[in-house]
């Protein structure tokens, strides 16, 4: 079952700027995960941060993670015409299963 | 490295035949493999979790009959659907864990493959 709640749902950004988008979820996690997934394709991996941390840096993105918020962000620094795409948070529970949340369109206007 | 191929990519079936969809890992081993479920616009749904010589457990109001697993080796499982119904067409995606890496949460997903029941 679906756990986890972005926000927002669509976001218009001009290149060079950044973009944010947040996860909430309900139950407790080992680790949560960010994909990101182009029109009609399939899913590609970002950022993975376990329960235990707090920040992660890849590259042009950062991601946040409070677990007594039950919320995480993903943060894109300096975006491109290609971040153009839709962007999940998943949860793991430490079972493997990933449970997504409902995800949020970046549309970055050149 | 870590690729997930799926096949076929789009598939057109009528009503009440059968569409067998392929999952296969290409370069690593995958005891365990997940198929999962969008709708458009809409995130994914994990539909069942695939295990290598053994039974798929799948979730909550999905129907084992309907849609059939078999992960008969380390990279390659199957997802059938039976008797599709219009309300089957959706876009079904796989995703594989590297059995090699212990402690690896990390899962690397197939292109997807756009299902149309007319």
């Amino acid at each position: 079952s679906q756990q986890g709640e972005e926000d927002p749902q669509a976001l218009s950004i001009q290149e060079g700027e950044n973009a944010t988008m947040n996860c909430s979820y309900k139950t407790s996690i080992n680790n949560l995960q960010w994909y990101r997934q182009n029109s009609g394709r399939g899913l590609v991996h970002l950022i993975l941060i376990r329960s235990n941390e707090r920040e992660k840096h890849s590259g042009r993105l950062r991601v946040t993670l409070d677990t007594s918020k039950k919320s995480s962000s993903l943060l894109i620094t300096a975006s491109r015409a290609a971040d153009t795409a839709s962007y999940f948070c998943a949860t793991d529970a430490n079972d493997y299963k990933l449970s997504f949340g409902a995800g949020t369109t970046v549309t970055v206007r050149a | 490295g870590a690729v997930v191929s799926q096949h076929p990519s789009r598939v057109i079936c009528k009503s009440g035949t059968s569409v067998k969809i392929e999952c296969r890992s290409l370069d690593f081993q995958a005891t365990t493999m997940f198929w999962y479920r969008q709708f458009p616009k809409k995130s994914l749904m994990l539909m069942a979790t695939s295990n290598e010589g053994s039974k798929a457990t799948y979730e909550q109001g999905v129907e084992k009959d309907k849609f059939l697993i078999n992960h008969a080796s380390l990279t390659l499982s199957t997802l059938t659907v039976t008797s599709a119904h219009p309300e089957d067409s959706s876009f079904y995606i796989c995703s594989a864990r590297d059995s090699r890496l212990a402690g690896s949460y990390e899962q690397y997903f197939g292109p997807g493959t756009r299902l149309t029941v007319t």
